[in-house]
């Protein structure tokens, strides 16, 4: 069955970097790409972009370009996020969500929540 | 950025009656409209895509309607386990873009 294991809750302090894993089981990683989306606590999804896992393309939010990186290790099937600069609204659940065609997303990861705080 | 706005933001329903939520874009998105259940604690899960056509292993009490800027998800009998948030997601042009949610709860 599709799975999508996210790593473990992080706490950072303003101005560090975060990097939050998602590894895939279940079905041919290059055949999907690899949203992310957060949620800060108690508002709505916020997606941040995605990577083409078949050829390491990225699309990312506006708002997010110059503070997100995106990559995969197509040998361990695990997408990876790194966040920059981290501020206290960075502060959210962040999720790795498996991509229809860049389009939908059909199966999710578990969350991972991110706390930045000083 | 297309501007998905749902409604109404809370939504009262007793279980066993019909619920109906709604999704507007701020500009058309034809037919390239999502809808995901989210409950505490949980990551949310596709129900719609396409506007209308249910993922796998939805119930059928669940339906979605509409294309351009105008869409409805209906769940046609509240079951105990359908309270919760629904959120709409457009993936007609990039950014790809959230509604802000409808929370179904008891009524």
């Amino acid at each position: 069955q599709v799975q999508l294991v996210q790593s473990g809750a992080e706490v950072k302090k303003p101005g560090a970097s975060v990097r939050v894993s998602c590894k895939a089981s279940g079905y041919t990683f290059t055949n999907y790409d690899i949203n992310w989306v957060r949620q800060a606590p108690g508002q709505g999804l916020e997606w941040m972009g995605l990577i083409n896992t078949y050829n390491g393309n990225t699309n990312s939010a506006q708002k997010l370009q110059g503070r997100v990186t995106m990559t995969t290790d197509t040998s361990t099937s695990t997408a990876y996020m790194e966040l920059r600069s981290l501020r206290s609204d960075d502060t959210a659940v962040y999720y790795c969500a498996r991509g229809v065609l860049a389009d939908y997303f059909d199966y999710w990861g578990q969350g991972t929540l991110v706390t930045v705080s000083s | 950025e297309i501007v998905m706005t749902q409604s109404p933001a809370t939504l009262s329903v007793s279980p066993g009656e019909r619920a109906t939520l709604s999704c507007r874009a701020s500009q058309s998105v034809s037919s390239s409209l999502a809808w995901y259940q989210q409950k505490p604690g949980q990551a949310p899960r596709l129900l719609i895509y396409g506007a209308s056509t249910r993922a796998i292993g939805i119930p059928a009490r669940f339906s979605g309607s509409g294309s351009g800027t105008e869409f409805t998800l209906s769940i046609s009998s509240l079951q105990s386990e359908d309270f919760a948030v629904y959120y709409c997601q457009q993936y007609n042009n990039w950014p790809r873009t959230f509604g802000q949610g409808t929370k179904v709860e008891i009524k």
